[in-house]
């Protein structure tokens, strides 16, 4: 099957910093990705996603990149808070597949 | 809103026994799923259900089985449990049949066989 990868298993930032969290994918025809949130003991939170005809989406301190050319994915969370540890998980779906392929995850770790 | 509700939280199985693992939604969700998450690795698909009535293979669907047993339940059994499929499971649903919405999880399942 098709691999979703992470270049950084673990991160740690500085409380206030931005972080940047980083996706590779290897499905061309991954059209539809999506940045989710797990915290300890917890299933997996929606955090923003980004289909395939944009290169950039914001939300609420959070932005994804998409570059298509390099399939590659990246997650800027702006001012990073304690309560923003966790380990974040990239998915992608192609349209014509029928599921979404997760990555490994990053473990992020904010320092206070 | 109580969202994706999985029971039980934790089960210790014998090499052999069987159990169901539940699963409810209530968001009115058409498609659901169930996957496993072993350390260090991304969550897997085990099988899903694009809506009421239909199930189909995921990613890793050797030793289970599924039901959608109605458009807000979806369980998922294992026959004859073995040590492998210690895991935490997690059942997730989303509102699009054709998957590519976003997905909301419930609080997983750690199951353990010995």
């Amino acid at each position: 099957g098709e691999s979703v990868g992470l270049h950084l298993p673990t991160l740690s930032v500085q409380e206030g910093d931005n972080s940047i969290i980083n996706c590779a994918y290897s499905n061309s025809a991954s059209d539809y990705f999506i940045w989710y949130k797990q915290e300890s003991g917890k299933g997996p939170q929606f955090i923003i996603d980004i289909r395939s005809n944009m290169d950039k989406r914001q939300g609420q301190r959070v932005t994804v990149l998409l570059n298509k050319t390099v399939k590659h994915l990246s997650l800027q969370i702006a001012a990073t808070q304690p309560g923003d540890s966790a380990v974040y998980f990239c998915a992608e779906n192609a349209n014509t597949g029928n599921q979404f392929y997760f990555g490994t995850g990053t473990s992020l770790t904010v320092i206070p | 809103n109580a969202g994706v509700t999985q029971t039980p939280k934790f089960q210790v199985l014998k090499t052999g026994q069987s159990m169901t693992l539940q699963c409810a939604q209530d968001m009115n969700h058409n498609s659901m799923y169930w996957y496993r998450q072993d350390p260090g690795m991304g969550l897997r698909l085990i099988y899903y259900s694009a809506s009421e009535g239909t199930t189909d293979k995921g990613e890793v669907p050797n030793g289970y089985n599924v039901s959608r047993l109605n458009k807000r339940e979806f369980s998922l059994r294992l026959e004859s449990a073995a040590p492998s499929q210690t895991s935490v499971y997690f059942c997730a649903s989303s509102q699009s049949r054709t998957l590519n919405t976003e997905a909301f999880f419930g609080q997983g399942t750690r199951l353990t066989v010995v």
